[in-house]
């Protein structure tokens, strides 16, 4: 089946801990995005790649980077500067850009403990 | 800056009934405007793209219409199930590329 997957769907991190969120798809889609979903703030965009090797900042960077060595591949590290990182993580794609109908995956949970 | 407002946050309605969601937007200068559906702890399924130069789109029980000029589209569901209790979010793509969202309706529909 063609879509997106990501993983894991519930992660944990412990204070001053990095961890990677993973998002692969098989669309062959050009454009992969991450957002953050927090409760009564809706959906806002982290990062985005419109072509292998290069990558964006989004709204709400600081904290994170990303990587985009293959194009079915847009991995998101949590690094120890994101100060409130619990949240729910989705990661999208599209043929080229927003411009087309984006794809999303089922999210990632993480929660600091 | 683009801002995108959905009204009313929530709504509870009989089976049965028709129902419309609102969708706002403050710059009309859009390439596309998407309707999602999102269920408690998943990820966004897409039910609708409507691009900037049409006015509506359906799909099965689902109808979403646009005025850019105006900056606002409604997704009308008719016949409503139980099934289609979710959170529907709308998201205007922007000349930047980026996809921007509503903070959603939630929907119940009572049987």
């Amino acid at each position: 089946d063609g879509g997106i997957t990501q993983s894991p769907k519930y992660l944990f991190r412990k204070e001053g801990q990095n961890v990677t969120l993973s998002c692969e798809q098989n669309l062959n889609h050009d454009a992969m995005y991450w957002y953050r979903q927090d409760p009564g703030q809706g959906l806002r965009l982290i990062y985005y790649s419109q072509i292998v090797n290069d990558f964006q900042k989004g709204d709400i960077a600081e904290g994170y980077s990303v990587s985009r060595e293959k194009k079915e591949s847009f991995p998101l590290t949590v690094t120890s500067a994101q100060k409130n990182p619990t949240a729910f993580y989705l990661c999208a794609s599209s043929i080229k850009n927003m411009n087309t109908e984006a794809f999303f995956g089922q999210g990632t949970r993480l929660t600091v403990v | 800056k683009q801002e995108v407002t959905q009204i009313p946050a929530a709504l509870s309605v009989p089976e049965g009934e028709n129902l419309v969601l609102n969708c706002s937007f403050t710059d009309s200068a859009i390439y596309n405007l998407q309707w999602f559906r999102q269920d408690p702890g998943k990820g966004l399924t897409s039910l609708l793209l409507i691009q900037s130069s049409q006015r509506e789109q359906t799909s099965g029980r689902l109808n979403a219409s646009l005025d850019k000029s105006s900056g606002r589209s409604t997704l009308y569901i008719a016949a409503s199930q139980p099934g289609d209790s979710a959170t529907y979010l709308c998201a205007v793509s922007s000349n930047t590329g980026k996809l921007i969202f509503g903070q959603g309706t939630t929907l119940q529909v009572k049987p």
